[in-house]
């Protein structure tokens, strides 16, 4: 069974901020690492993928993946209020390309 | 406006009736999918269709019948509905299978 662990949470952090918001993941064949936000009573919405070991920039968001120790993370800088959501990593693998989420971290920031 | 549309928005109706959910994506993607999502907020793959060809399907019950007429459409039957199927249902399209998925505004279902 391929799995993708992630921090239910909350994870609260005050305005201005770094959040920092990780997840793991159970299959070593796994290419391609999504970061999906979810607001309450929304859809997910694509925040940054990445494919290659390393950190991928993106405005106040970074991806940083470690395939050795099968670890992806999302970082945010600047944390506004607006940014308080469910954070959702999904990771995609195996033949048949099938995403696997995770539970999601709920983030809260505090003015 | 490019997107993944579902319809309908909100589908409530009697435990044992029959329903349908319409995706439609003009993003000109080739694979669409339909996810689940529970009350504890976890989505879940059910189905997937690369260019009208279902290539996932999930341990899902048979009384869910996904149907794919063209690339750019994918809808989705239950059967026999249940109080267990109250969830959202999610439609999502990527333009190839390992690409980012797009996901659409969701069908909440909820069974009386």
């Amino acid at each position: 069974q391929k799995e993708v662990e992630q921090n239910s949470g909350p994870l609260s952090v005050p305005e201005g901020a770094i959040a920092s918001l990780n997840c793991t993941y159970s299959d070593r064949g796994s290419q391609s690492f999504f970061w999906y936000r979810q607001y309450s009573g929304k859809s997910p919405e694509l925040i940054m993928f990445i494919y290659s070991n390393g950190d991928k920039e993106d405005g106040r968001f970074t991806a940083q993946l470690n395939k050795a120790s099968q670890y992806v993370s999302l970082l945010i800088r600047d944390s506004q209020p607006s940014d308080s959501a469910t954070y959702l990593c999904a990771v995609n693998g195996g033949s048949n390309y099938k995403l696997t989420f995770g539970k999601g971290t709920l983030l809260t920031v505090n003015p | 406006d490019t997107a993944v549309s579902q319809t309908p928005k909100y589908l409530v109706t009697q435990m044992g009736n029959d329903k349908s959910i319409k995706c439609e994506q003009n993003l000109g993607h080739d694979t669409m999918y339909w996810y689940k999502q529970d009350s504890k907020k976890f989505l879940k793959i059910m189905f997937s269709y690369n260019n009208k060809e279902l290539i996932i399907n999930e341990t899902v019950p048979n009384r869910f019948s996904p149907k794919s007429p063209d690339k750019a459409h994918l809808n989705l039957h239950i059967n026999s509905l249940e109080l267990g199927d109250s969830a959202v249902y999610f439609c999502a399209s990527s333009l190839l299978r390992a690409q980012p998925q797009h996901f659409g505004d969701g069908t909440r279902l909820s069974i009386l």
